[in-house]
Parts: C-alpha cells; sequence; structure tokens
C-alpha cells in the first residue's frame, strides 16, 4: 500500500481481555516503530523492530505488553489482561532504516471498559 | 520532570499571521531535532528535521534549535486555515536510541479565516 495501515481502526474491549492490534508498515521498509498517545498528549515511544528483531523496547510499560515482527513486515501488538489505562490510540510507524524518517498510519483507539 | 516540554496551548490565530511554537528538553545527548504535525484522527506527519543546532527553513516554515539553552522553535510565516492542527516536537539522541523518539506533549494551533 501507499502508507502504514493499521487495523482496527477502532477496538472496544472489557477490562481483563486480550487484544491484538495489526500494523502494516510501507513495503521495503525495514524498521517498525509501537508508540501510544493518551487524550491530550504526544506519542509514547514502546518498542521498535529492526527487521524481525526488537532492537529496542524499553518503552512497553510492563509485561503485559508484547509485539512481534515474525517475517519482517507486518508486526502484532499484543495486550493481555487489558486494563482501563491501557485506553489510548496506538501508533505505527515505519522508516526505510532505523534512523530514517518515520512514516505514521492512523492508528487504533482502544477502548477499554 | 518530562523529557521534552510543550506548552499545550491552545493557541488560536488570525490567517496570516506568523505563528511560533516551541519546546524545552532536559538532555543534553539529543541531537536530532524534528517537527510533526497532526490532525485529528491522523497519524503526525514530518514537518522538519534538523541535526544540531542552528536554522532550517521550508517554504513557510521555519525550524530553529540552540543547543546551548536546549530550546527548540518552529515559526510558521503567512499561516493559512490548513495549517490548523497540533503540532509535536520530537528529539532523538541517535546511537543506540536511534529509533526512538521522545515526543512533546503538542500545541493545538487553529487558524481562523
Amino acid at each position: 500500500g501507499a502508507g502504514v495501515s493499521q487495523t482496527p481502526s477502532n477496538k472496544v474491549t472489557e477490562k481483563g481481555k486480550y487484544v491484538e492490534l495489526r500494523c502494516d508498515p510501507i513495503s521495503g521498509h525495514t524498521a517498525l516503530y509501537w508508540y501510544r498517545q493518551s487524550l491530550g498528549q504526544g506519542p509514547e515511544f514502546l518498542i521498535y523492530f529492526q527487521g524481525t528483531g526488537a532492537a529496542d523496547d524499553s518503552g512497553l510499560p510492563n509485561d503485559r505488553f508484547f509485539a512481534v515482527r515474525p517475517e519482517g513486515s507486518v508486526s502484532t501488538l499484543k495486550i493481555q489482561r487489558t486494563e482501563r489505562g491501557d485506553s489510548a490510540v496506538y501508533l505505527c510507524a515505519s522508516s526505510l532504516g532505523a534512523g530514517d524518517t518515520q512514516y505514521f498510519g492512523p492508528g487504533t483507539r482502544l477502548t477499554v471498559l | 520532570q518530562k523529557e521534552v516540554e510543550q506548552d499545550p496551548g491552545p493557541l488560536s490565530v488570525p490567517e496570516g499571521a506568523i505563528v511560533s511554537l516551541n519546546c524545552t528538553y532536559s538532555n543534553s545527548a539529543f541531537q536530532y531535532f524534528m517537527w510533526y504535525r497532526q490532525y485529528s484522527r491522523k497519524g503526525p506527519e514530518l514537518l522538519m528535521y534538523t541535526y544540531s543546532s542552528g536554522n532550517k527553513e521550508d517554504g513557510r516554515f521555519t525550524a530553529q534549535v540552540d543547543k546551548s539553552s536546549k530550546y527548540i522553535s518552529l515559526f510558521i510565516r503567512d499561516s493559512q486555515p490548513s495549517d490548523s492542527a497540533t503540532y509535536l516536537c520530537a528529539v532523538n539522541a541517535g546511537g543506540t536510541s536511534y529509533g526512538k523518539l521522545t515526543f512533546g506533549q503538542g500545541t493545538i494551533l487553529t487558524v481562523h479565516p
């Protein structure tokens, strides 16, 4: 596709449930990033991949959050035992290589009831 | 204290005005500086990118970095209603943190006709 795509665009879940958020990067981009943006705040870094491996996961808030990129393209952010505080927009970005311009997707709006 | 501080505004100006947006940061290791624009319900898009201190101009936009005072600015000349958006400053330390952007809170700008 022309840009980064994220699915679903909206996700409503109940406290304690498991959710998966998907990111399709721009074709040919080797680096992929996940950020979380709470209402009225700037994006907060979670994790970034260079190829299939997580190069920096220092932003993951706790072990309920996990992300994978098994084939170096599509990535999935997984959140276990969701809490109301997890409600936010989850943004994905990709770049040609690490340190290159990051292109963001439209985000997935997660609401935990 | 947050690593990057940005006044959230909101800022409202008449069409044609010069807009000044600012951020301060605390970590002298940051050496890459960016401004992103984010429209409602969209992902951030890169406006300006600068390395180290100095000015950079692109059309109606000028980015300034003063590393001695840890101060970043974005100026918008001849502002247009289409410039109405949230403006986010972002910094990066490079090196092993190459993929990690640290964002300010964002300033909400409205340009009214």
